[in-house]
């Protein structure tokens, strides 16, 4: 199917796991964007992507990593979860040449 | 510098009645303003977008009004609806191959009462 596509939907974890979410579209956009939601802050930029090898940090990075070996794919690695990562996270992309970018249904992610 | 402030957190407005929601920015270089619209369980979605160059857009009944000198934009949604129900984010971006990220500001809950 065409379009941005998260998973897994929902994820449980215990505190200290590595856990990966992954993020694919099909429209060959040149960024790729990975924000969190939560009740007061909205949604803050955790990392984001130019282009397939290139990442920049975002608002909140800290406990968070990147990789971007292909133009579709755009996982985020949490190394060792702590509960304050508890949240949504959504993927997004967007065109080189537009300004739309698209958004993913989103993880819920609960560290425990 | 990076900031985007939005106002209110919630806001509920009878069917038929005018919502207004207001967002400021604080780093000049923002020449992108899109508001986006996410419905619960899903992600958001782009609404409606302005440039700097002019100073109001009107999609329908979503207009947005954006004062340059102020450094201030809103979303004003006309004669709304139950369906508008939502929550509503203004955001903030620069048109620059490494800076090109969009900066949310914190939601409206918007309600909007048959």
């Amino acid at each position: 199917d065409a379009g941005i596509t998260q998973s897994p939907r929902y994820k449980i974890t215990e505190t200290g796991r590595q856990v990966t979410l992954m993020c694919h579209q099909t429209w060959s956009h040149s960024y790729m964007f990975w924000y969190r939601q939560d009740l007061g802050h909205g949604l803050r930029l955790i990392y984001y992507s130019a282009a397939a090898d290139i990442t920049d940090k975002g608002e909140v990075p800290d406990g968070y990593v990147v990789s971007r070996s292909k133009t579709e794919n755009f996982p985020l690695t949490l190394e060792s979860a702590t509960r304050s990562q508890t949240s949504v996270y959504f993927c997004a992309s967007k065109g080189r040449w537009n300004t739309e970018a698209f958004f993913g249904q989103g993880t819920r992610l609960t560290v425990v | 510098q990076q900031q985007v402030k939005q106002s209110p957190q919630s806001l509920i407005v009878q069917k038929g009645g005018i919502s207004i929601i207001n967002c400021a920015y604080e780093n000049t270089a923002f020449d992108y303003f899109p508001w986006y619209q996410q419905f619960p369980g899903k992600g958001p979605a782009l609404l409606i977008a302005i440039r700097p160059d002019v100073s109001e857009k009107k999609e329908g009944r979503f207009t947005i009004s954006f004062n340059k000198s102020a450094k201030q934009f809103s979303l004003h949604i006309m004669d709304s609806q139950p369906g508008d129900s939502a929550t509503y984010f203004c955001a903030a971006s620069r048109v620059s191959f490494r800076a090109y990220k969009y900066i949310f500001g914190t939601g409206t809950r918007l309600k909007v009462l048959a």
